[in-house]
């Protein structure tokens, strides 16, 4: 079945470094690729998307690439801030799946640090 | 806009008693929702699909005996949780899908915490 895999927090970092979170799936097709946040206390938000390949999803200064040939979705943000301090979820979509419930990675907890 | 509430937030209950919990959605309508349960430090997992008016889809593992779900109108579905045991203590989190946004926009409620005691 279609799974994700992202790379597992927490992930420390200082304010204003670069971020990268590595995002990988298997799936038939092309599945619908997105990240959603959830900060604390509060539920999960979708902070980017991408339904093609080579599609670029943006969105608060973090972007992903939908990359079909290595089967990846990995997020990347050029300056962090405190506030984006949360758990970011890589999820998936399969192919012609609008009615379908969505397939997470695990989870990233990341931490920035003043 | 596109705002999923879920009732209650937390709750606690004893061994062998049952849970509702409810998820609406307050501005749209949503033909479709969904449950997930989410373990401490892992992944939400889909547990079930649910579809107003007809009966929820269950993935496979969920008991549906046990995971009731209800989805009467297009703004509310609920999940009851039947005999509940301290093994389902969990985080149970719905999200609803837009009818007026493309089909993979789905929103997501704050979640409910169910400890059973």
């Amino acid at each position: 079945g279609d799974s994700v895999t992202q790379m597992e927090g927490p992930v420390t970092l200082s304010e204003e470094a670069f971020l990268t979170i590595n995002c990988t799936y298997t799936a038939t097709g092309y599945p619908s690729l997105f990240w959603y946040v959830q900060y604390p206390g509060e539920g999960l938000q979708l902070l980017l998307k991408a339904t093609k390949a080579d599609d670029k999803g943006s969105n608060k200064g973090f972007e992903a690439t939908y990359r079909k040939e290595t089967t990846s979705f990995h997020l990347e943000k050029g300056s962090v801030q405190v506030s984006d301090s949360a758990v970011y979820f890589c999820a998936l979509i399969p192919s012609g799946g609008g009615a379908d419930g969505l397939t997470f990675g695990k989870g990233t907890h990341l931490i920035i640090q003043p | 806009g596109a705002v999923v509430s879920q009732h209650p937030s937390r709750v606690i209950c004893k061994s062998g008693t049952s849970v509702k919990i409810e998820c609406r959605s307050l501005d749209f309508q949503a033909t479709t929702m969904f449950w997930y349960r989410q373990f401490p430090k892992q992944s939400l997992m889909l547990m079930a699909t649910s579809n107003e008016g007809s009966k929820a889809t269950y993935e496979q593992g969920v008991e549906k005996d046990k995971f009731l779900i209800n989805h009467a109108s297009l703004t509310l579905s609920t999940l009851t949780v039947t005999s509940a045991h301290p093994e389902d203590s969990s985080f149970y989190i719905c999200s609803a899908r837009d009818l007026g946004a493309p089909t993979y926009e789905q929103y997501f409620g704050p979640g409910t915490r169910l400890t059973v005691t």
